[in-house]
């Protein structure tokens, strides 16, 4: 069974960057399509990139581009953003498919706040 | 931006059914997901390919598609189910478009 866990919630002031960790078991990454879906605090989920096998590579959401760069290493995957700003303010999920199905996976989240 | 139009919200009385719509024309032709989410916890799927149920998902969690709208409908409607649902599908520039999600209340 497919087990994911984030790192700890971040408070980081505007302008910093933050990254997010998730570290997978039961599977390895090379099985799995890694994707981050953020939720605004009391607002809806929204894809921000993952892994595209269609494409063989990750592709971010239009509006993350240039600031959010994920990546990978052994066991874990990582996501960044850049130049944050207050409105960047969510619980960023980790969320994992096969190929490129439903999210099937999903870690608990991390809370990250960006406030000066 | 959301490209999947979900009613706010809907209620529905214990044992009863709940029917949630999701409307867009991303879903012509498309294979739709549904996500169950409920406060502190991570989103569940409860429906993928659009009326197929991943193991452990109880048979009252059934989904359907028509044209550009798909439907999840929660037969027989237990407290346990009070949550936010949203639906997905996949778009040419979007691998996972999700609605604008509907909070159910079962009173």
């Amino acid at each position: 069974q497919v087990q994911l866990v984030q790192s700890g919630a971040e408070v980081k002031k505007p302008g910093a960057s933050v990254k997010v960790s998730c570290k997978v078991s039961g599977y390895t990454l090379s099985e799995l399509s890694m994707h981050w879906v953020r939720q605004p605090s009391g607002k809806g989920l929204e894809w921000v990139g993952g892994f595209d096998p269609e494409y063989g590579k990750t592709v971010y959401a239009q509006r993350f581009q240039g600031r959010v760069s994920m990546t990978e290493d052994a066991d874990t995957a990582y996501m960044e953003v850049s130049s944050l700003r207050p409105e960047d303010t969510a619980t960023f999920y980790c969320a994992a498919a096969n190929g490129s199905g439903p999210l099937e996976y999903w870690a608990q989240g991390t809370l990250v706040i960006v406030s000066s | 931006s959301y490209d999947l139009t979900q009613p706010p919200s809907v209620s529905v009385s214990p044992g009863q059914t709940a029917t949630i719509t999701c409307s867009g024309d991303t879903l012509r032709n498309k294979l739709s997901s549904w996500y169950q989410h409920k406060p502190g916890q991570s989103p569940v799927l409860v429906i993928y390919q659009t009326n197929k149920r991943p193991s452990g998902i109880p048979e009252r969690f059934s989904g359907s598609h028509y044209g550009d709208t798909a439907t999840l409908t929660i037969r027989g409607a237990q407290a346990i189910d009070e949550a936010d649902y949203y639906c997905q599908a996949w778009d040419f520039s979007t691998p996972y478009v999700f609605g604008t999600g509907t909070k159910v209340t079962v009173l």
